[in-house]
């Protein structure tokens, strides 16, 4: 079944210490995103691919950073984690139309905790 | 910009009760709108979206909404529940032109019970 992957489900890091999140998908898709989900909220938008393009968020801080090496994976690199980064990360892909409207397909999510 | 309220936190209901979970927007522009659902510890679902044309969407596992211009509402409705309903439920829009942003809800918890 084609579907977005999101590896791994849960992570541990310590304070300050660089973390990688990846995601991959064998939907084809030309747009990945990534979203920041604290506990009992909204996911939050922090950039998003299109193509090679990359679009961040205005309001996402700048230890932040994401990579897009092809069409297939996405990465999300936290590179000084601080205690409040602890929060479930979502990948999501969608196929971008000119009539819009397109379904954003959601991995399962990487539950990151910084001790 | 725009904004999504779920005025509702948790609604807890009954096996085979019906539900209604209420959602609101504001926007300038015009927009489509979406509910997603979000089983404990996985990612989010899409249920249903209204694009256009009729107001009354349905979408998977006997869920509908409804589309309401005039009080800028989208609500999600189910005529009987069942357990595995429980989860998590976000309105979402985006606007229908340019980068289409989901803007998300602050989420309805559905809790159901025998």
């Amino acid at each position: 079944d084609a579907m977005v992957i999101q590896n791994p489900r849960y992570q541990v890091t310590q304070f300050g210490k660089p973390v990688t999140l990846s995601c991959s998908q064998t939907l084809n898709h030309n747009v990945m995103y990534w979203y920041q989900q604290k506990s009992s909220q909204a996911p939050k938008l922090l950039f998003h691919y299109y193509d090679k393009d990359f679009n961040n968020e205005a309001d996402t801080p700048d230890n932040f950073q994401s990579r897009r090496p092809n069409t297939s994976f996405c990465f999300l690199d936290i590179r000084s984690p601080g205690l409040g980064d602890a929060a479930m990360y979502l990948c999501a892909t969608s196929s971008r139309t000119s009539g819009g409207g397109e379904t954003q397909y959601f991995g399962p999510g990487t539950r990151l905790l910084v001790l | 910009a725009q904004s999504v309220t779920q005025l509702d936190s948790q609604v807890p209901v009954f096996e085979e009760a019906p539900v209604e979970l209420r959602c609101n927007y504001s926007s300038s522009v015009s927009v489509y709108l979406f509910w997603y659902v979000q089983y404990p510890n996985q990612g989010l679902q899409l249920l249903l979206k209204y694009l256009s044309g009729s107001t009354l969407v349905k979408g998977i596992n006997g869920f509908e909404a409804e589309f309401n211009k005039s009080q800028t509402s989208f609500h999600l409705r189910k005529p009987s529940v069942h357990i595995s309903d429980t989860a998590e439920y976000f309105c979402a829009v985006t606007p229908d032109t340019g980068f289409q942003k989901l803007v998300f809800g602050t989420g309805t918890r559905l809790l159901v019970s025998p």
